[in-house]
């Protein structure tokens, strides 16, 4: 079955780029239409940072993040990936990829890689 | 953006009991709700859409109801499975947003 893996760094320091990737195995990232990126911070609750159509290459973003926020895709290497510019501890987050329907839930995740912000 | 609620943030419950969840949209969301299993170091597990469509796979004890601002997820019987933090997201309109989670744990 489709499977979703992030990876990436597990520790930044502040005013650094985050990079993480979403690694889709299974299936073509180009199966499905919509990909996503999520997090959620120690004690707190999910918030969805942004999406991306494979076939295009459109991409929308959480205005509380579009400004530091970039989401590609990596058809070659069946993946998509998430940049996140000048972090400060407050990005310290699970982070997850998920699978969006054109509706905008999410049917598929991965298990999520922890990123923490610390000089 | 639209605000959701959960509540309550925890429940205590035993195998067997009914369990029910509520969730609040700070304005009408018609029934764009979808539900999510989380356990911990887990994927978080798709579970209900528009508000009361069960994902395929789901145990049919799992039952989502409500619409407008009010929602309900509903385990029948609780099973020993379903310990978890269960979410709720709205997909009516961006950003797309989740409730704070409400864990189900053991009595």
């Amino acid at each position: 079955q489709v499977q979703l893996q992030e990876s990436g760094p597990g520790l930044l320091k502040p005013s650094g780029t985050l990079s993480l990737t979403c690694a889709v195995s299974g299936d073509s990232i180009s199966s499905s239409t919509l990909w996503s990126w999520v997090r959620q911070p120690p004690g707190k609750g999910l918030e969805w940072i942004g999406e991306i159509y494979q076939s295009s290459g459109s991409t929308y973003y959480n205005p509380s993040l579009e400004s530091r926020v970039t989401i590609s895709v990596d058809k070659s290497r069946n993946q998509f990936s998430l940049k996140l510019t000048s972090v400060t501890a407050a990005d310290t987050a699970v982070y997850y990829c998920a699978r969006a329907t054109l509706a905008r839930y999410f049917d598929l995740w991965g298990r999520g890689t922890l990123v923490t912000v610390s000089s | 953006d639209i605000q959701m609620t959960q509540s309550p943030s925890t429940v205590s419950a035993s195998v067997g009991d009914r369990v029910t969840i509520t969730c609040r949209a700070s304005q009408s969301i018609s029934s764009w709700l979808a539900w999510y299993q989380h356990k911990p170091g887990k994927a978080p597990n798709f579970l209900v859409y528009r508000a009361s469509s069960l994902q395929s796979g789901v145990p049919s004890r799992f039952s989502g109801s409500g619409s407008g601002t009010e929602f309900t997820l509903t385990i029948s019987s609780l099973q020993p499975d379903d310990f978890a933090t269960y979410y709720c997201q709205q997909y009516a309109t961006s950003p797309w947003t989740f409730g704070q989670g409400t864990k189900v744990e053991i009595k």
